[in-house]
C-alpha cells in the first residue's frame, strides 16, 4: 500500500491559487491518485482523480509528473468556503480498502 | 446532499446506554462503510460491507456491533461505550468495496459519551 505524505496545514488569502503537493514514492503501476475534501463536521467528498499528466474539472486540477511519485492539487482563486481538509489518497488495486491519512488543513483568510 | 443519510446527527449517551446509529444510501450502491473520526486524528475505517456481507473489520472493540440488513441500510449498535469513543461517526457507500470506487459520505453522527 503506497504511503502518502502531504503538508499538515497551509494558509492562503482569498483569490490566490493554492497548490497542495502530495508525495507517494512507492506508488504501484496500476494505482490511481485521488483527492477528497472535508469541511468541518461533514464527511469527505471526492474532488478529483487521475493516473498521469493533468486532469481538470470544475473544482480543481490535478498534476501528476511522469514518474508519478508525487501529485499536486491546484485550487484556482480560493475563497473562504474552500477552507477544509484535503486528503491525498493512492487507490490500490485488488480488495484493499481506502486508507485516509491526516490530510492538509487549508485555511483561507480574507 | 450526497445520497447518504445518517440519523441521528447528534447523540449523547451514558456509558451504560445502548443506542444505534442508522445509515441509508439512495444511490444503488453495493458497499457500505463505517468510519470513526476523533478530534485531530485521521479517519479510521471500522467496518466494510459488500452486498450485506462484512468484508473488513479493523480490530474494532466488540462494544461496536454493525448490522447490514440490506444493501441500502447500515446500522452501528453501541453498548457500554467509553468516553474515548466520543467522535464523529461517518457512514459511506460506494458502487463496489474496492478502493478504486468513489465513496460517498453521509453527514455523520456526532457522538458524545458521558
Amino acid at each position: 500500500l503506497a504511503k502518502t505524505t502531504q503538508p499538515i496545514s497551509m494558509d492562503s488569502y482569498e483569490g490566490q491559487e493554492v497548490n497542495i503537493t502530495c508525495s507517494h514514492n512507492n506508488i504501484a503501476t496500476n494505482d490511481y491518485i485521488t483527492w477528497y475534501q472535508q469541511f468541518p463536521s461533514q464527511g469527505p467528498r471526492f474532488i478529483i482523480q487521475g493516473y498521469k499528466t493533468k486532469v481538470t474539472n470544475e473544482v480543481a486540477s490535478l498534476f501528476i509528473p511522469a514518474d508519478r511519485k508525487s501529485s499536486t492539487l491546484s485550487l484556482p482563486r480560493v475563497s473562504l468556503s474552500d477552507t477544509a481538509v484535503y486528503y491525498c489518497l493512492v487507490l490500490p488495486s485488488g480488495n484493499t480498502p481506502l486508507v485516509f491519512g491526516k490530510g492538509t488543513r487549508l485555511s483561507v483568510i480574507a | 446532499e450526497t445520497g447518504v443519510t445518517q440519523t441521528p446527527r447528534h447523540l449523547v449517551m451514558g456509558m451504560t446506554n445502548k443506542k444505534s446509529l442508522k445509515c441509508e444510501q439512495h444511490l444503488g450502491h453495493n458497499a457500505m462503510y463505517w468510519y470513526k473520526q476523533s478530534a485531530k486524528k485521521p479517519l479510521e475505517l471500522m467496518f466494510v460491507y459488500s452486498l450485506e456481507e462484512r468484508v473488513e473489520n479493523n480490530s474494532v472493540p466488540s462494544r461496536f456491533s454493525p448490522e447490514c440488513p440490506n444493501s441500502s441500510h447500515l446500522f452501528l449498535h453501541l453498548h457500554t461505550l467509553q468516553p474515548e469513543d466520543s467522535a464523529l461517526y461517518l457512514c459511506a457507500s460506494s458502487q463496489d468495496h474496492r478502493a478504486q470506487y468513489e465513496q460517498y459520505f453521509g453527514p455523520g453522527t456526532r457522538l458524545t459519551v458521558t
